[in-house]
């Protein structure tokens, strides 16, 4: 089983829907959360890190449920500009600076 | 303007042929990290650095060096480079082991 899990996709869903996307971890000693987005063969950028208390940037909303070990993106009113794959990653506390990224989810909005 | 750079940002080179990617922060972070990213198998870290003088290997560290000398660089060697580490490669820098990283522009790499 991956320590990071996120459905690859594609979605594809239409300009102005509400979209969200799940991800979930194994290893309890995790400590810290984003959501960073990817664009065709360009670097990952971070869209936002992710509370216990949940987040909200314009559009986007994070949560983080540590109970079932999983966070979530949500995106409203899609805009075709939102098209792109969007990366899970949690780092872990240990020894040893682990940090480990989700395969990423990929969104298409059609017009 | 705060930013993480690496060069070349292209390269194709020949097996065997020694090489180095340079990566550079500006953001006097602590911590830096070299990724390789390939179809089907997302980013994995190769190496990182929690401090000048101070690396470890990450998941797929086989084939390559690195360096910390000083906070800014982390230079990515391959010291004879084969055919399977073709990738796109990245490095990031983040300021303490929980923070959010920041991703340099990416080196595509082409061994033959």
């Amino acid at each position: 089983r991956k320590e990071v899990e996120q459905d690859p996709g594609p979605f594809n869903v239409p300009e102005g829907a509400t979209v969200a996307f799940n991800c979930t971890y194994s290893n309890s000693a995790s400590q810290s959360f984003f959501w960073y987005r990817q664009d065709c063969r360009k670097e990952p950028k971070l869209l936002m890190s992710v509370y216990s208390s949940g987040n909200e940037d314009g559009r986007f909303t994070a949560q983080l449920n540590r109970a079932s070990q999983y966070i979530s993106l949500l995106i409203r009113d899609s805009k075709l500009s939102d098209s792109a794959t969007y990366l899970c990653v949690v780092n872990v506390y240990s020894s040893a600076s682990k940090i480990i990224f989700g395969s990423g989810t990929r969104l298409s909005i059609r017009p | 303007e705060a930013q993480v750079t690496q060069n070349p940002r292209y390269l194709i080179t020949v097996t065997g042929k020694k090489l180095t990617v340079t990566c550079s922060q500006n953001m006097n972070h602590e911590y830096m990290s070299w990724y390789r990213q390939d179809p089907g198998l997302g980013l994995r870290q190769i190496y990182y650095s929690m401090n000048v003088e101070v690396t470890d290997k990450g998941d797929v560290p086989e084939g390559y060096k690195v360096s910390r000398k000083e906070k800014r660089n982390f230079p990515l060697i391959l010291e004879s480079p084969s055919p399977n580490q073709t990738s796109l490669y990245f490095c990031a820098s983040r300021p303490g082991q929980f923070y959010e990283q920041y991703f340099g522009p990416g080196t595509r790499l082409t061994v033959t």
